[in-house]
């Protein structure tokens, strides 16, 4: 166990829907990173936040936001949903924003959409 | 750019069987990060082993066994013996400059009894 939950586990919605992913890093950690694993595109970067302000954006599309709360859980959001947007989402938390930090992923949401 | 690239796209061994996975990663900089990480069949992402780019010590942790050569740009990954447990996908990544974790494609690794 890493120590990152994300809720749900699994969400199954319409194309044109929005959902709301949510994630809670490790305890001491201020730093909260998505991912998108799908089985074209690989493992994704999509953004990051620290302590409570974006860092760095990746693959991310327009459509999808992001916002890291005060008590530094981060949600993700996904609207008008599209059916290449079904995928393993994965929340990754770490102390900081330094390249030595090592990641540590939450279990992941799986997405799909129909 | 950055880039990591594990060629081997499936691998299938006998239990007890060594082996070894592949990465090789691209780079411009000169201080940099690499990671293991176990995606087992069900699903979550687990930290393997970080290495930096200053240190070409070969690592040993059980089983497992890293092997970083700065001149091949190479970080390999071998199991000894392995177990039906060490089923899963393997992803090699490099953070370098950035924020994010550059990651390989990955090598789905199958031990069959």
């Amino acid at each position: 166990d890493s120590g990152v939950t994300q809720t749900p586990k699994h969400l199954i919605t319409a194309t044109g829907q929005r959902v709301t992913l949510r994630c809670s890093p490790r305890s001491g950690d201020l730093s909260v990173y998505w991912y998108q694993q799908s089985l074209d595109q690989g493992l994704q970067f999509l953004i990051q936040y620290y302590n409570g302000e974006e860092r760095a954006k990746g693959n991310i599309l327009e459509r999808f936001s992001a916002q890291q709360f005060p008590d530094l859980h981060s949600e993700l959001n996904l609207s008008s949903l599209e059916l290449g947007d079904s995928a393993l989402y994965f929340c990754a938390s770490s102390l900081g924003t330094s390249i030595r930090e090592t990641q540590y992923f939450g279990p992941g949401t799986r997405l799909l959409v129909l | 750019a950055q880039k990591v690239t594990q060629a081997q796209t499936e691998i299938s061994v006998v239990e007890k069987e060594d082996v070894t996975l592949d990465c090789v990663y691209e780079t411009r900089d000169t201080t940099y990060y690499l990671f293991w990480y176990k995606q087992p069949p069900s699903g979550e992402l687990v930290f393997l082993i970080r290495r930096n780019s200053f240190d070409e010590q070969n690592e040993i942790s059980g089983r497992y066994s890293w092997n970083f050569q700065k001149s091949t740009s190479s970080f390999n990954f071998t199991i000894t013996a392995s177990q039906v447990v060490d089923s899963a996908v393997y992803f090699c990544a490099l953070r370098n400059s950035g924020y994010a974790l550059n990651f390989g494609k990955g090598t789905s690794l199958l031990v069959t009894p």
